[in-house]
């Protein structure tokens, strides 16, 4: 069966630190990859998508950036945080069967910037 | 483009009582939909659904039928639990390779 995995599940950071959050994924091939970010109490926002190693597509122009240097892990990073950045972050996996493409979520990473 | 609207929150409910939250979708072509439970603390989790019209997808007494005529998708319990207090997001999917489309999510609180 497949598995997804992230980590760290919290962390706190400074403004200005840099930042990297990893995803992996077990027990599937070539799987489209998602990172989202969910501030408190508000919905879900797309940050990145991929669906392949290197592929990335950015959703929202922001201080993040995405890698996939393999199938099945994908990592979310940034240089330098805002506090805006704050959050909690979910990576998901998806492989197409038929007309249906749904998701899998990992457990999330809570972000907090001071 | 594509989206989807659900009724904004939060809902507060008895226990046992009847739950609906409404989803309604705009695609452009014969999109799959799904309806994810979010508990506190943690990731989503598909709950249900249903890949084309007239299909009912169900799941723990949760249901919602795929309504074309209606472009709707809506969620309903007969009598729900303290333990279904979570947040639930509807989402579609266009067949091909493009990330779902998510509502803002509906927060469901129910007391016993």
């Amino acid at each position: 069966s497949q598995t997804i995995h992230q980590w760290p599940a919290t962390l706190v950071q400074p403004v200005g630190s840099p930042l990297s959050l990893e995803c992996t994924v077990e027990g599937t091939s070539n799987p489209n990859l998602y990172w989202y970010r969910q501030a408190a109490g508000r919905g879900l926002q797309l940050l990145f998508y991929s669906v392949g190693i290197g592929q990335i597509s950015s959703e929202v122009p922001q201080n993040l950036s995405a890698s996939r240097p393999q199938d099945r892990q994908f990592i979310l990073s940034s240089k330098k945080l805002l506090l805006s950045d704050s959050g909690f972050y979910l990576c998901a996996w998806s492989v197409g069967t038929d007309s249906s493409y749904e998701q899998y979520f990992g457990p999330g990473t809570r972000l907090t910037v001071t | 483009g594509n989206s989807v609207t659900q009724m904004e929150g939060p809902v507060t409910l008895s226990e046992e009582a009847f739950l609906t939250i409404n989803c309604t979708y705009t695609a452009t072509g014969y999109p799959s939909l799904f309806w994810y439970v979010q508990y506190p603390g943690e990731g989503l989790q598909l709950l249900l659904k249903a890949t084309k019209a007239d299909d009912k997808g169900s799941n723990k007494g949760f249901e919602a039928t795929y309504r074309k005529e209606t472009t709707s998708f809506h969620l309903e319990k007969g009598s729900v639990q303290v333990s279904d207090s979570a947040v639930y997001f509807c989402a579609l999917s266009e067949p091909g390779n493009t990330p779902l489309v998510f509502g803002k999510g509906t927060r469901l609180s129910v007391i016993a």
